[in-house]
């Protein structure tokens, strides 16, 4: 089946360094990939997407890169924020599997002043 | 164009009582989706629906556990006879076709007293 797996947190980071959130998938197909974003008390945000092997999805100076040889999703961001600090889930939607959707377990990210 | 809207956003019930929760997804969105995240754990999807239908319910609990999607109005979870064990944040989520991301509403948090 498919599965998503995360880099465990809390991540914690001093504002302005570089962030890498690692992400591997196991799929039937061929997904789409997505990270979404949780700040505090919030509902989920799609962060960025991408639907095919080599695309690269960006948004906010986040971005990911679908890597089909490594099944991999990692998101980065060259220099955080504090206002960065939330819980970012990886997730894929696998056509052959309904689409419904798979998450990962969620990474914390905190950053300090 | 407003997001998927949730309510109550706090829901408050003492043991056996019955909770009713509520989605209304994005306009033009037929495809809702709900899920439970418990403290420090990831999101666990429930059920996936379709105007008057019930796609897949493999993430429902087989007792007390309802769901429903009308033709006219907003997509209902219904827990009967709630227990501790019950107390989360739920959180919908609606996308216009099954293969696209989707869209969080802001989740209703339930404390099952």
């Amino acid at each position: 089946g498919n599965s998503v797996t995360q880099m465990e947190g809390p991540v914690t980071l001093s504002e302005e360094a570089f962030l890498t959130i690692n992400c591997t998938y196991t799929a039937t197909g061929y997904p789409s990939l997505f990270w979404y974003v949780q700040y505090p008390g919030e509902g989920l945000q799609l962060l960025l997407k991408a639907t095919k092997a080599d695309d690269k999805g960006s948004n906010k100076g986040f971005e990911a890169t679908y890597r089909k040889e490594t099944t991999s999703f990692h998101l980065e961001k060259g220099s955080v924020q504090v206002s960065d600090s939330a819980v970012y889930f990886c997730a894929l939607s696998d056509p052959r599997g309904s689409y419904i959707p798979t998450f990962g377990r969620g990474t914390s990210l905190i950053v300090h002043p | 164009n407003a997001g998927v809207m949730q309510n109550p956003r706090h829901l408050v019930r003492r043991r056996g009582q019955e909770a009713r929760l509520r989605c209304s997804p994005m306009k033009g969105h037929s495809h809702v989706y709900w899920y439970r995240q418990l403290p420090e754990e990831g999101l666990k999807f429930m059920v996936y629906l379709q105007k008057e239908n019930i796609i897949d319910e493999s993430g429902m609990p087989k007792e007390r556990f309802s769901a429903e999607f009308p033709k006219e109005g907003p997509s209902i979870l219904r827990i009967q006879q709630v227990v501790r064990g019950d107390s989360a944040a739920y959180f919908c989520a609606s996308s216009p076709r099954g293969e696209l991301e989707q869209y969080f509403g802001p989740g209703t948090r339930l404390t099952v007293t």
